[in-house]
């Protein structure tokens, strides 16, 4: 069975800082990866995933996450966060057994001005 | 446009009562998932059905009876409803079912049901 770890229930930051919010998982079998951004009040979006290829990958509103097989992580990564950055994050993890998503816990970003 | 809607956005009931959550897609999909997302943020998939047959049927209550009358619709009925259900339940599509074209699909989200039982 697979899990995915978020290590940070809470990430504070001041606006226009650089952010990290790290996932690890563990998986038996080979994994694809994704992250989802939860708004106050709103739905899951996906900001976006590794399924195969280059290890960094771009999302969308500036958000890159970078597979690292290794260490079995898939951080999420922002050079300067904004306020409109507020929002619960997801990172979860969809085995090749049977590509069901599981999700992390989520980690809340807080971009304080 | 909205690509999944749910409804009712916010729903709140007494124990024991029987209720139904509904949920559309207009994105063409085959695949539609229902989760719900704990008081501590914890989403974990109940359902899935491709094409309206179900795919997917996680470790959940037999008070919870999903139904699918076409492939656009995915309605979630609950019987007897208890504390423990107070919770917000999503509604997702996909294009196709996972693992078909050789990997996950991309799944899309509704806004959420929140339910509260009292």
């Amino acid at each position: 069975a697979q899990s995915v770890t978020q290590l940070d229930s809470q990430v504070p930051v001041f606006e226009e800082a650089p952010v990290e919010l790290r996932c690890n998982y563990s998986s038996s079998v080979s994994v694809y990866l994704f992250w989802y951004v939860q708004y106050p009040n709103q739905g899951l979006q996906l900001l976006l995933k590794y399924l195969s290829g280059s290890t960094l990958v771009k999302g969308i509103n500036g958000f890159e996450a970078e597979f690292n097989k290794s260490q079995t992580s898939f951080h999420l990564r922002k050079p300067s966060v904004h306020i409109s950055d507020t929002a619960e994050y997801f990172c979860a993890v969809s085995p090749g057994s049977n590509y069901k998503l599981t999700f992390g816990k989520g980690t809340l970003l807080t971009v304080n001005p | 446009d909205t690509a999944v809607s749910q409804t009712p956005k916010y729903l709140v009931t007494q124990m024991g009562n029987d209720k139904s959550i509904k949920c559309e897609q207009n994105l063409g999909h085959d695949t539609m998932y229902w989760y719900k997302q704990d008081s501590k943020k914890f989403l974990k998939i109940m359902f899935s059905y491709n094409n309206k047959e179900l795919i997917i049927n996680e470790t959940v209550p037999n008070r919870f009876s999903p139904k699918s009358p076409d492939k656009a619709h995915l309605n979630l009925h609950i019987n007897s409803l208890e504390l423990g259900d107070s919770a917000v339940y999503f509604c997702a599509s996909s294009h196709k079912p996972p693992g078909l074209a050789g990997g996950p699909e991309t799944q899309y989200f509704g806004p959420g049901t929140r339910l509260l039982v009292l």
